[in-house]
């Protein structure tokens, strides 16, 4: 498989529980933050995103919220399944303006989920 | 069939040979990116495009240059391979939605090694 999990902060779940799999951003002025899973073998696979109008925004199984003050982003997966397993990348775009858009990427969590 | 597609998966080659990996997609996006992922290190910016006439620098593009030979195409050039740009190479395309960013979708990558 491929080696982006070396080195990476792992998160051990036990099936059907719920995991949380948190994110410190770096720009306050961010605009627009996206999760995302990497399985072995693949590209980036996009989860869920969330505008910094919103603290909260809910998808299927899925909740991103998203705390400006301290500027933490987590992704909560409820009833987590073994096909669950991935590293999952927070993103964030560090340039906010009309006609621009960069995303600058976390070094990523791997989640193992024990059956 | 891959919405965002990458060509080569894997590439073996040597020291001071040039290399193109090429990335097309069916999304009918204008934005596309190159990134390359190492250990570690997470996804990092090598070039974007905004349209066909619309070239972009990003974190680290010293060594990389790209063409942009349609919307849908968008291809990445390593004129003089070096063994330190071994790595994962994605390609990504987002579409704009009014004056909103839309989330950044990848292909499955390329392996490039260097030897």
């Amino acid at each position: 498989g491929e080696s982006v999990g070396l080195h990476l902060p792992t998160l051990s779940v036990q099936e059907g529980d719920n995991s949380i799999i948190n994110c410190a951003y770096s720009n306050s002025a961010s605009d627009y933050f996206i999760w995302y899973k990497q399985e072995s073998g693949k590209g980036p696979q996009f989860i869920i995103d969330i505008r910094s109008n919103m603290d909260k925004r809910q998808g299927q199984r899925v909740t991103v919220l998203l705390n400006k003050t301290v500027k933490h982003l987590s992704l909560q997966i409820a009833a987590t399944q073994p096909g669950d397993s991935a590293v999952y990348f927070c993103a964030e775009n560090t340039s906010p303006g009309a006609g621009s858009y960069q995303l600058t990427f976390g070094k990523g969590t791997k989640l193992s989920v024990i059956p | 069939d891959a919405d965002v597609t990458q060509t080569p998966r894997n590439r073996i080659t040597k020291t001071g040979k040039r290399i193109m990996l090429e990335c097309s997609q069916t999304k009918g996006h204008d934005r596309m990116y190159w990134y390359r992922q190492d250990p570690g290190l997470g996804l990092r910016l090598i070039y974007y495009s905004f349209d066909v006439k619309d070239i972009n620098k990003g974190e680290i593009s010293d060594g990389y240059s790209v063409s942009r030979q349609a919307q849908a195409k968008f291809s990445l050039s390593l004129e003089s391979a070096i063994p330190n740009q071994t790595a994962l190479y994605f390609c990504a395309t987002s579409g704009t939605g009014g004056y909103s960013n839309q989330p950044q979708h990848f292909g499955d990558g390329t392996r490039l090694s260097i030897l």
